[in-house]
């Protein structure tokens, strides 16, 4: 069964800093990867997603895959109060979206 | 963007107690979910559903039930609620699930507390 882990478990960054978000996965079947975010009070939402090795970047938030290393990851440049959230790894398989699993998530903490 | 609502917001009941969970997505998804979030384990799939009449069993399925009675509604019954069922649930949908990578939508959730 897929094993999906996140580390830090909770993380305090300055604003302005990068905040740096692993997770490993333990599928080798594993081919399509989200990262969720969750502000207090409120359900998941997706980020962004990243389906091939290497980077991807969408204007402040960078993921990083290698399948071959069972890890993705995800980088928040210059980080703002408002990226304060629960951040989620979800990893699927080949199975199809049925088959989603979620890491434990990584609580991320911006100090003003 | 996909819209999910959920029903009740906040639900209190007894041990033993009969519990209907009420999630209504709009965006004419085929696949729903119904996931609960404890600390320390995450997000955790109970049941999901194809379609109407569907129903596919999650991880963590004992102790519920889910019916999807229309392409729009997805119900998760708790038919003899424990104190172990006390989290916060959240419903999902997406659009064509199966083999296809898709975004879940999440709907605001429904804390439950079992006393």
């Amino acid at each position: 069964q897929q094993k999906v882990q996140q580390s830090p478990e909770s993380l305090i960054v300055p604003e302005g800093g990068m905040a740096s978000l692993n997770c490993t996965f333990s599928d080798r079947n594993s081919q399509y990867f989200w990262w969720y975010r969750q502000h207090s009070g409120e359900g998941p939402k997706a980020l962004m997603s990243i389906f091939s090795n290497g980077d991807k970047k969408e204007g402040r938030f960078t993921a990083h895959l290698n399948k071959a290393s069972l890890y993705v990851s995800l980088h928040i440049k210059d980080s703002q109060p408002s990226d304060s959230a629960l951040y989620f790894c979800a990893v699927m398989n080949t199975g199809g979206a049925d088959r989603l699993t979620f890491g434990k998530g990584t609580q991320l903490i911006i100090q003003p | 963007e996909a819209a999910v609502t959920q029903s009740p917001r906040n639900k209190v009941t007894v041990t033993g107690g009969n519990v209907t969970l009420s999630c209504r997505q709009t965006n004419s998804h085929n696949y729903m979910y119904w996931y609960r979030q404890d600390t320390g384990h995450g997000l955790r799939l109970i049941h999901y559903s194809y379609g109407a009449g569907n129903l596919q069993i999650g991880d963590v399925p004992d102790g519920y039930k889910a019916t999807r009675t229309t392409q729009e509604d997805f119900f998760l019954l708790l038919e003899l609620a424990s104190p172990s069922q006390t989290s916060l649930y959240f419903c999902a949908s997406s659009g064509l699930g199966g083999q296809f990578a898709e975004t879940l939508y999440f709907g605001s959730g429904t804390r439950l507390t079992v006393l």
